[in-house]
């Protein structure tokens, strides 16, 4: 069944640590996206790709980078984290061509210490 | 700028109650209009869309939207809410790259038994 994963599900991690989180899709959709979202907020799009060997920054400012060295697997790598980034994390994908909707992950929960 | 307001950030129903959450949207062209629904822990679960033609769309679960141009808005409906129903639902506005999808703030929704 297609599907999108997010790993880990749940981190706690310290202040200064790197983090890597994971999103992979099986539904074969050639654009991916990252968002952040905080409670009574709208989602914040924080970095997109297209396809593979292609990454954009989205309109939140972020620390974080992404890479898209596969079509299926577009992890998201925070260098130094922070309490400012404890938010929830949610991975979406779309085909190239199709005036449809995203599609998302379970998220991932992100607390920094 | 494209945007969307949801003016509700929190509604209780009965259950068995109609619903009616509320979505206004600006857009400078033809907006594609989307509703999800987010279960606590989850990632976001596309309910219905609007593109074009019939302004009265059917999603999943029993939802319905109404996209009424001349006021802007695309409000949610279902005549008979149901406990399952309790989530935290966010209406979304694209254009034709989807690149820029704008999300409102989200209304939670709490059903009483």
């Amino acid at each position: 069944e297609a599907d999108i994963y997010q790993t880990p599900r749940y981190l706690v991690i310290g202040t200064g640590k790197k983090i890597t989180l994971e999103c992979s899709q099986t539904m074969g959709h050639d654009k991916m996206y990252w968002y952040q979202q905080d409670p009574g907020m709208e989602l914040h799009l924080i970095h997109y790709s297209y396809g593979v060997n292609s990454t954009e920054k989205g309109d939140l400012s972020s620390e974080s980078t992404v890479s898209r060295i596969r079509t299926e697997h577009f992890p998201l790598t925070l260098e130094s984290a922070r309490p400012s980034h404890t938010s929830q994390y949610l991975c979406a994908t779309k085909p190239l061509l199709d005036l449809g909707p995203q599609y998302f992950g379970p998220g991932t929960r992100l607390l920094v210490l | 700028a494209q945007s969307v307001t949801q003016p509700d950030i929190h509604i209780t129903v009965s259950e068995g109650a109609s619903l009616e959450l509320r979505c206004n949207y600006s857009y400078g062209a033809t907006p594609y209009l989307f509703w999800y629904v987010q279960s606590p822990g989850q990632g976001l679960q596309l309910l219905l869309k609007y593109f074009s033609g019939d302004t009265l769309v059917q999603g999943i679960k029993g939802f319905e939207a109404e996209f009424k141009r001349s006021q802007s808005s695309f409000n949610l409906r279902k005549p008979s809410v149901h406990w399952s129903d309790a989530a935290e639902y966010f209406c979304a506005v694209g254009g034709y790259n989807n690149n820029d999808m704008r999300f409102g703030a989200g209304t939670r929704l709490t059903v009483k038994p």
